[in-house]
C-alpha cells in the first residue's frame, strides 16, 4: 500500500463548477501538507501549503486537512479552463522527505 | 528571477547508451533534488543535495545512476547504461533549505525516451 493515495481521474467538469480533489494517507507522522499544480509538460508548482489540521483559503482555492481521518482535500471554486492541469498532493513528516500522490488530472470545459 | 533550468528538455536514445541531464538551480538555493516522474505518477525522489553533499540517495539505483553537484551549484544526473524502463521525466528542483514548508521550485523536466 502506498503511503499517499490519490484518485488519478481524469476529472472533467464544466466551467464554473466546484471541484473537489482528495488524498488519503497512512502515515500519522505527516504534519506538512501541500498541493502542487502541474501543467502539461511543465514542472509542478506549489499551490497551497498547510501545517497540521485545519483549513486554508487562497482566492478560489481552499485546502483542508483532517488528520483524524488522514484525509486532505483541495476545493476549487468557480473553476476556469485555465485550472485544467494535474493536481498533486504532497506531504511530509518533520525532517522527512516529501511524498507525492499519483496526481489527479482535471479538465475544465468552457 | 530565473527559475530552475534543465537541459536537455527531450532526449531519445537506444538502450544501453549513456545519457546525462543537467540542472542549474535558482541562485542561492542550497538544496537540490532530482526526481523521477513516470507517466501518470507523482514525482519520486532520487537524490537530495545539501550544498555539495548528497544527504539522501537511498532511492538512486546506484548500479546505473550517478549524480554529482560540484561546487554546490549545478548538478548532473547520469544513467549508464540506459534501460527501456528508464523512459520517464527527470525533474530537478531546488529550495533555500530542506524546509518543511515543501516549497520546492521545479524545472520543466528532461523527458527521456529509451528505444
Amino acid at each position: 500500500q502506498k503511503e499517499v493515495e490519490q484518485d488519478p481521474g481524469p476529472l472533467s467538469v464544466p466551467e464554473g463548477a466546484i471541484v473537489s480533489l482528495n488524498c488519503t494517507y497512512s502515515n500519522s507522522a505527516f504534519q506538512y501538507f501541500m498541493w502542487y499544480r502541474q501543467y502539461s509538460r511543465k514542472g509542478p508548482e506549489l499551490l497551497m501549503y498547510t501545517y497540521s489540521s485545519g483549513n486554508k483559503e487562497d482566492g478560489r482555492f481552499t485546502a483542508q486537512v483532517d488528520k483524524s481521518s488522514k484525509y486532505i482535500s483541495l476545493f476549487i471554486r468557480d473553476s476556469q479552463p485555465s485550472d485544467s492541469a494535474t493536481y498533486l498532493c504532497a506531504m511530509r513528516r518533520q525532517g522527512g522527505k516529501l511524498i507525492f500522490g499519483q496526481g489527479t488530472e482535471l479538465s475544465v470545459k468552457p | 528571477e530565473a527559475g530552475v533550468v534543465q537541459s536537455p528538455r527531450y532526449k531519445i536514445i537506444e538502450k544501453k547508451q549513456p545519457v546525462a541531464f543537467w540542472c542549474n538551480p535558482i541562485s542561492g538555493h542550497n538544496t537540490l533534488y532530482w526526481y523521477l516522474q513516470n507517466l501518470g505518477q507523482g514525482p519520486e525522489l532520487l537524490i537530495r543535495y545539501e550544498n555539495e553533499e548528497a544527504v539522501d540517495d537511498s532511492q538512486l539505483p546506484k548500479d546505473r545512476f550517478s549524480a554529482e553537484r560540484l561546487k554546490g551549484v549545478d548538478s548532473t544526473l547520469k544513467i549508464q547504461p540506459a534501460e527501456l524502463g528508464d523512459s520517464a521525466v527527470y525533474l530537478c528542483a531546488s529550495s533555500f533549505s530542506d524546509l518543511n514548508t515543501g516549497e520546492l521550485f521545479f524545472g520543466e523536466g528532461s523527458r527521456l525516451t529509451v528505444l
